[in-house]
This record gives C-alpha cells, sequence and structure tokens, in this order.
C-alpha cells in the first residue's frame, strides 16, 4: 500500500539556497524517517523523527512533523552541489507488529553550482 | 557506511535463467529486506525475515524466493528469469528494536533480455 506522497516530485535550484521537501502519508505512524539516495546507490538515512516530536535538526537538516496534518517537511539549508540526489520519507506504521517502512514517491533535487 | 554487501552490483542474462542476488551484512541485524525499484520509483518492499529461518513476502507480489539460513545472509531467486523481472534490487538490514532506521546495500540492477 502506497503510504506516502511527495512533492514536489523535482526540485532544482542554485547552490546556497534551501531546498523544502514535503510528505503526506495516510495511516498513524510510530515515526517518520527520512532517506537520500544517490544515482545508482542504495539509500542513506538522514534523520528520523517520532511520532510526538515536531521538529528535529541535524546539521543543515530539519524536519518537521504534523500528526494532524499526517506531513512532514525536509529543509536543507545552503544547499551544495553534492545534495544531489532523490530524497524519500518512509513511515513506520503503527499496525504492523514488525517495523516495515512504506516509502514516499520521492524527491529528485538538483543542485547547480 | 553501513556494512551491507550486495553482489553482482549488475547483471544482464537471459530469459529463462536461474538467478540468485547476494546480500550480506556484518551488523549482527536481525530484520533483513529486499526491495525492488524501478529508475526515479518508490521502493516496493517484495521480502523481509525476523531473523533466521523466518521469511515473509512483503507488499508487492513477486515470483522471487528468498532464504535465511544465517543472520547475516539473506539471498534472493529467480528460478526462471523473464523480462518483467527487469529493475533494482536493494537490500536492507535494521536492529531487533522496532524503529530503528534501515541500512542499504547498494543494489544489484537486472537487466533480464
Amino acid at each position: 500500500s502506497q503510504q506516502g506522497e511527495e512533492d514536489p516530485q523535482a526540485l532544482s535550484i542554485q547552490e546556497g539556497e534551501n531546498a523544502t521537501m514535503n510528505c503526506s502519508y495516510k495511516t498513524s505512524i510510530n515515526n517518520l524517517q527520512w532517506y537520500r539516495q544517490n544515482s545508482g546507490r542504495g539509500l542513506v538515512h538522514l534523520i528520523l523523527i517520532r511520532s510526538n516530536e515536531r521538529e528535529k535538526h541535524s546539521g543543515r537538516l530539519r524536519v518537521t512533523l504534523d500528526t494532524s496534518k499526517k506531513s512532514s517537511s525536509l529543509l536543507i539549508t545552503a544547499s551544495r552541489a553534492a545534495d544531489t540526489a532523490s530524497y524519500f520519507c518512509a513511515t513506520d506504521e503503527v499496525n504492523t507488529g514488525f517495523q516495515k517502512l512504506v516509502f514516499g514517491t520521492g524527491t529528485r533535487l538538483l543542485v547547480s553550482p | 557506511e553501513a556494512d551491507i554487501y550486495q553482489t553482482p552490483r549488475y547483471l544482464v542474462i537471459g530469459t529463462g535463467k536461474k538467478i540468485t542476488l547476494e546480500c550480506s551484512q556484518t551488523m549482527g541485524h536481525d530484520k533483513m529486506y529486499w526491495y525492488q525499484q524501478d529508475p526515479g520509483m518508490e521502493l516496493h518492499l517484495i521480502h523481509y525475515s525476523y531473523g533466521v529461518n523466518s521469511t515473509e513476502k512483503g507488499d508487492l507480489s513477486s515470483e522471487s524466493t528468498v532464504s535465511r539460513i544465517r543472520t547475516e545472509h539473506f539471498p534472493l531467486t529467480l528460478e526462471s528469469a523473464r523480462p518483467s523481472h527487469t529493475s533494482q534490487y536493494l537490500c536492507a538490514s535494521s536492529g531487533s528494536t522496532g524503529g530503528l532506521p534501515q541500512h542499504f546495500g547498494d543494489g544489484t540492477r537486472l537487466s533480464i533480455l
């Protein structure tokens, strides 16, 4: 079942600008995670936010979670060319006894020098 | 970087062949997963495992099978490959405690001619 929808599907910005990606989901969650995928590679975990948290920071990353709206956003500040990648949100659903992450459709970010 | 390895990285093979995609992790994780991902698209869970001798089917129906005889090893097998199996296959693992991030290998890009 498709849980996360992300927008925009693609985002093109200049180095130094901020990038914001949004994720919406459908059911109750234990936590929401963001991953990055460089072209031709596997996913790398960026940050996890629990359902009782509203905001979390890690370096240049800021994640917010609004469980009433079932949505999350990922902000990358002062972007760099190396941030060019696809970004996926993934939700850990409440009702499964096993940690099955359900991934969103992804946002493709292009950061130009 | 996570210690999870997939081989081969690329495989181009003819229809009807038997294929095994290898996945190994050195982190002692109990939970392991196989995802299928078409280029630029979301990930779909096709198999997962709680631990040794445990295998379950994921959300996306797949003709592949998996085995988990050792904690560190979670191979995926296609008995008779078809062009519809062309995709990228990603292996991941995570610790036993719920809600932990998943660690991904770099994937196998499979092309069936």
